[in-house]
């Protein structure tokens, strides 16, 4: 069965970076893009970007543009969303999620919180 | 870029009733649309992509519809359990983005 299982909790300070791991199962990982999404406390969801693990080709929403990194190891299927300059508002749970092709996301990681504070 | 504007941006309804959710894209986005179901403290669950086809295992009173700018989520007959924040969001580009969310609650 699918399964993505996402790295654990981080606290980090402002101007910080974070790395967020996601590591994908039960499928053939350079077969279906990787996306990322967050959501901060009681708001909606926000899509950051995708990364194409065959070729590591990677789109970014433009409000990340310069400050995100998705990267991928495909000898371990696991997507890795990078977060630099973090600032108090970046604090959100991320989310890994499946492209299955026919459109949305059908499988999501379990989300890794993550706290910016001083 | 693309906005996508949903309304209501919150309902409260009684078990049984037809509820209809409304998706905009501020330009045509064909069907490249999908609708998310999201419960408290959960992940998110995809309901329908291709904005008219159901997710496998989602039940049959969800539907969707629309193309081009316009997009509706339809519940025909809610149920407690669909309580929850919904969302839609657009694929057409390499570039997607999410609707700001529905909450649905029981009157």
């Amino acid at each position: 069965q699918v399964q993505l299982v996402q790295s654990g909790a981080e606290v980090k300070k402002p101007g910080a970076s974070v790395k967020v791991s996601c590591k994908a199962s039960g499928y053939t990982f350079t077969g279906y893009y990787m996306h990322w999404v967050r959501q901060a406390p009681g708001q909606g969801l926000e899509w950051m970007g995708r990364i194409n693990p065959n070729s590591g080709g990677t789109n970014y929403a433009q409000k990340f543009q310069g400050r995100v990194t998705m990267t991928r190891d495909t000898s371990i299927s696991t997507a890795y969303m990078e977060l630099s300059r973090l600032r108090s508002d970046d604090t959100a749970v991320y989310y890994c999620a499946r492209d299955p092709v026919a459109g949305g996301h059908d499988y999501w990681g379990q989300g890794t919180l993550v706290t910016v504070s001083s | 870029d693309i906005q996508m504007t949903q309304s209501p941006s919150s309902l409260s309804a009684s078990v049984g009733d037809r509820v209809t959710i409304t998706c905009r894209a501020s330009q045509g986005i064909s069907n490249y649309l999908a609708w998310y179901q999201q419960k408290p403290g959960k992940v998110p669950k995809l309901l329908i992509y291709a904005a008219s086809t159901l997710q496998s295992g989602v039940p049959s009173r969800f539907s969707g519809s629309g193309s081009g700018t316009d997009f509706t989520l339809t519940i025909s007959s809610l149920q407690p359990e669909d309580v929850a924040t919904y969302y839609c969001q657009k694929y057409n580009s390499a570039l997607w983005t999410f609707g700001q969310g529905t909450k649905v609650e029981i009157k």
